[in-house]
């Protein structure tokens, strides 16, 4: 089966920087797919990785390991609207998006 | 910025009533999508439509489900007989690629179907 984990919920300091961790096992890959999600809001695009290697965009960055089926979002430089539900999404060799449950990242003061 | 619009934003039906959810697509994309995400849970494929036809569908998508492209903007997901298990969000997305490259979806804010 296709299968995506992250971890459930992690907290971190305004100020400070926060790694989330996905792994995932799919029927192929055809890019792996970060999103931001606010609660009650629809999720929006972050990053997409599809080669090996770090994906920098401001305070966020992606990494991708394709033989290691292991992508992290680092984020830097916490702030308090960062607050929000971060989904990994993978590309399945049908195009098709499989989607993690989200980690629910808080941010404290 | 382009934006994908969904209508309505809430709607609360009874149990075994028809419900039609609306969207319009950003204008220039030609893939178009449904997801629902049931509260607190992850978000979950429904179906995947382009050149007026159904490309992708889940297992979720059964009879009970259908999409449309009435005209040339509106792209809407009919739920028959609704059930108390069809509570949930669904988001329609599109996209200006399928398959290839980059596919990032956009996504419209939702529409939070309530069944009682």
């Amino acid at each position: 089966g296709q299968n995506i984990d992250q971890p459930t919920e992690m907290t971190a300091t305004e100020g400070a920087i926060v790694q989330i961790n996905c792994t995932y096992q799919t029927s192929g890959f055809n890019g792996l797919f970060w999103y931001q999600q606010h609660a009650g809001e629809a999720p929006t695009f972050l990053s997409y990785n599809v080669l090996d290697g770090l994906e920098e965009k401001g305070r966020f960055s992606s990494f991708l390991s394709r033989s290691k089926g292991y992508s992290y979002l680092l984020l830097k430089e916490l702030q308090m609207k960062d607050s929000a539900s971060y989904l990994c999404a993978v590309m399945d060799s049908n195009y098709q998006l499989i989607w993690g449950a989200g980690t629910k990242l808080i941010i404290k003061p | 910025e382009p934006e994908v619009t969904q209508t309505p934003s809430h709607q609360v039906t009874q149990m075994g009533q028809e419900v039609i959810l609306r969207c319009v697509p950003i204008s220039n994309h030609l893939y178009f999508y449904w997801y629902r995400q049931i509260l607190g849970q992850k978000v979950e494929f429904l179906v995947s439509f382009y050149n007026n036809e159904i490309s992708e569908k889940s297992e979720i998508f059964d009879d009970q489900f259908s999409v449309e492209r009435p005209d040339g903007s509106n792209f809407t997901l009919k739920i028959r007989s609704t059930k108390l298990e069809d509570s949930a969000m669904y988001f329609c997305a599109s996209s200006e690629l399928g398959g290839s490259g980059a596919n990032v979806l956009t996504f419209g804010a939702g529409s939070r179907l309530t069944v009682l």
